[in-house]
């Protein structure tokens, strides 16, 4: 059983506002990532990390920064919040070895209003 | 290029019709090709992780099957409660690890 967790599950936010996704996991899990998925698309990866102070950014291209200081712990910023970053931001996480399975968090519905 | 197709993108079934989903991939050295379960609103529930052309792997209601093209997810006797979508994922060699994820089978039970 996956214990990936994100927070807030909602938010609504005015334009031009900092926030901070949070995603923590309790699987000891190298891998982390942040995907960003809209109604009817596939999962877009935005930005990955194999370890702490590991980050890099994935194949979508994003206004959005990760950090990783701690094994357990991914968030996600965002300066200045726009419009266009309004979808569903999903957490997940894997071990390193011959299987990489991703296990996911519950995401984060993020409007931008 | 589209690396992973998932058909039908929406399927209907009568409870107790059985059916199966496909997840076409144009990837070479494959390294794993993985399906999940999504509900409204939450995060990819992990299913399976097929290695190999000819490996399934069953679970309930769900047995995946590989070729070296394809996987289908076949589901015997749906119940509503098998309502979701249905990714399908692969990781393969050339792209190192990172996953491509089709769009997904949006599946219905009717009772």
């Amino acid at each position: 059983e996956a214990d990936i967790y994100q927070t807030p599950r909602y938010l609504v936010i005015g334009t031009g506002k900092k926030i901070t996704l949070e995603c923590s996991q309790t699987m000891g899990h190298d891998k982390m990532y942040w995907y960003q998925q809209d109604p009817g698309m596939e999962l877009h990866l935005i930005h990955y990390s194999y370890g702490v102070n590991s980050t890099e950014k994935g194949d979508l291209s994003s206004e959005s920064t990760v950090s990783r200081i701690r094994t357990e712990h991914f968030p996600l910023t965002l300066e200045s919040a726009r419009p266009s970053h309004t979808s569903q931001y999903l957490c997940a996480s894997s071990e390193t070895g011959t299987t990489d399975t991703q296990y996911f968090g519950p995401g984060t519905r993020l409007t931008v209003l | 290029e589209d690396q992973v197709t998932q058909s039908p993108e929406a399927l209907r079934l009568q409870e107790g019709e059985s059916s199966s989903l496909n997840c076409s991939y144009t990837v070479s050295g494959l390294r794993g090709l993985f399906w999940y379960r999504q509900d409204p609103g939450k995060g990819p529930e992990f299913l399976f992780t097929l290695y190999s052309a000819g490996e399934e792997k069953e679970k309930e209601r769900l047995k995946a099957t590989l070729t070296k093209k394809e996987s289908f997810l076949h589901i015997t006797a749906p119940k509503p409660e098998d309502s979701a979508t249905y990714l399908c994922a692969v990781q393969a060699e050339e792209t190192g690890n990172q996953f491509y994820f089709g769009t997904g089978t949006s599946l219905t039970v009717i009772p």
